[in-house]
């Protein structure tokens, strides 16, 4: 079965500390992702990784990096963490699929609920 | 920019009525999902649309893809309480790297 797993659920921080947030997958997949999700904004890209080591910034990378040492996980660092991060912090991973070879799915986790104080 | 809209936003529906989501984009695409997620739990994926004119159905829900309108609907057959969620569509741009843009979500609430 599909797995993706997220280091916490819910974290509380202040503002200014430097914050993981840690996501797993055991699908071998060479697509990971990590996204924002805030009232009546849906879901944003925040960053996203094709393979070990490379990383491509998302709609919204500000304040944010990212950190993909091993296939299976991918890190998101809050560098300093303000007020305006807090948030739902869900990761995905997905196959890479060219077109013609049709669709793919993003598997996502459970997801973190941070809160900086 | 790539922009997904969905309406309505919130919908409120009783038991055994049928209503559709509507999730607009404004690029061209051959690529739609859309996404499930219960209160306080992750997304789970529902539809993978891959062509024009493409119809998938699971139980009471159907997707369809109009890549010319460039419109999906979700639509909802007799709905029942355990549909009741948020449904979000998300778009693959065609000339995209596989970022998938999501809408706002449509959070739908079933009324005994």
């Amino acid at each position: 079965d599909v797995k993706v797993t997220q280091s916490s659920r819910y974290l509380v921080k202040r503002t200014g500390e430097k914050v993981f947030l840690e996501c797993v997958q055991d699908m071998d997949h060479e697509n990971m992702f990590w996204y924002r999700q805030d009232p009546g904004l849906g879901l944003r890209l925040i960053y996203f990784s094709y393979d070990v080591k490379m990383k491509e910034k998302g709609d919204i990378p500000e304040g944010y990096s990212v950190s993909r040492e091993k296939k299976e996980r991918f890190s998101l660092i809050l560098e300093s963490a303000s007020t305006n991060q807090t948030s739902m912090y869900l990761c995905a991973s997905s196959l890479p699929s060219p077109r013609d070879k049709g669709g793919w799915t993003q598997y996502f986790g459970p997801g973190t609920r941070l809160l900086v104080l | 920019e790539l922009k997904v809209e969905q309406n309505p936003l919130f919908l409120s529906m009783q038991e055994g009525k049928n209503y559709t989501i509507y999730c607009n984009y404004s690029t061209t695409s051959d690529r739609l999902y859309w996404y499930r997620q219960d209160p306080g739990k992750s997304l789970e994926s529902l539809f993978v649309l891959l062509s024009n004119g493409a119809v998938k159905q699971e139980g009471r829900l159907m997707a369809s893809l109009d890549t010319k309108a460039r419109l999906s609907t979700l639509h909802i057959t007799a709905a029942v309480h355990d549909l009741s969620a948020t449904y979000f569509c998300a778009v693959d741009p065609l000339f995209g790297n596989e970022k998938l843009t999501f809408g706002t979500g449509t959070r739908l609430t079933i009324i005994p």
